[in-house]
């Protein structure tokens, strides 16, 4: 059954860069598209960016789009999301997600949680 | 682009049936059979409870059941029980080839 684990979260100044790290386990990543979803403290889900399965398409919110960037590594069944120029509006947990069809996101991981502030 | 427009709050009693809306625009909801629903414990990871709009994947009881008209979507919970006390959430491919979630409906048991 596929997992998936988050990490790279932690404490950042405004301005600052973070690369988030999703480790997948089970046989299915390489055919899977994936997603970013994010969670203010307090707040509802929030969509942020999505990778085909060979990496060659992705998308993403107006709110990152520029400085965000989503991409994979299938031979490491691994998931990232680099994050640049970070905004204290950005703090949030983290969670990577695997999509079934549509906007169905049937396996979640557990969550990073990044916190940008001075 | 803005959330889905979900109801911030609704409640019922045990044994009862509550129906959450969650509406949008011909982009989105109206647009697509790709209408999904989650429900998130506080504190918990969102669990998939309805996917195309009528589906529940595999172990979701059949007291939850989905439904769409025009640009309006809608989970009903029937037979409500204490452990269904949670957030709810609707997202929905669009036409922009993103993914759009509701805003939340924190769903209490009287």
């Amino acid at each position: 059954e596929l997992q998936l684990v988050e990490s790279g979260g932690g404490l950042v100044q405004p301005g600052e860069s973070v690369r988030l790290s999703c480790a997948a386990s089970g046989i299915t990543f390489v055919r899977d598209w994936m997603h970013w979803v994010r969670q203010a403290p307090g707040k509802g889900l929030v969509w942020v960016s999505r990778i085909k399965s060979d990496g060659s398409d992705t998308t993403y919110a107006d709110s990152v789009k520029g400085r965000f960037t989503i991409s994979r590594d299938n031979a490491k069944n691994m998931l990232y999301l680099q994050m640049n120029d970070l905004r204290a509006e950005d703090s949030a947990v983290y969670y990577c997600a695997r999509l079934i069809r549509g906007s169905s996101l049937d396996i979640w991981g557990q969550g990073t949680m990044v916190t940008v502030s001075s | 682009q803005s959330a889905l427009t979900q109801p911030a709050s609704v409640s019922g009693s045990p044994g009862q049936s509550i129906t959450i809306s969650c509406t949008g625009t011909s982009s989105d909801v109206g647009g697509y059979d790709f209408v999904s629903w989650y429900q998130q414990h506080p504190g918990k990871v969102p669990k998939l409870i309805i996917y195309d709009v009528t589906n529940r994947p595999s172990g979701i009881s059949s007291r939850f059941s989905g439904s769409k008209t025009g640009n309006t979507a809608s989970l009903t919970i029937s037979g409500l029980q204490a452990e269904d006390e949670a957030d709810y959430y609707c997202s929905s491919y669009t036409s922009r080839l993103t993914v759009i979630f509701g805003g939340g409906t924190k769903l209490t048991v009287l």
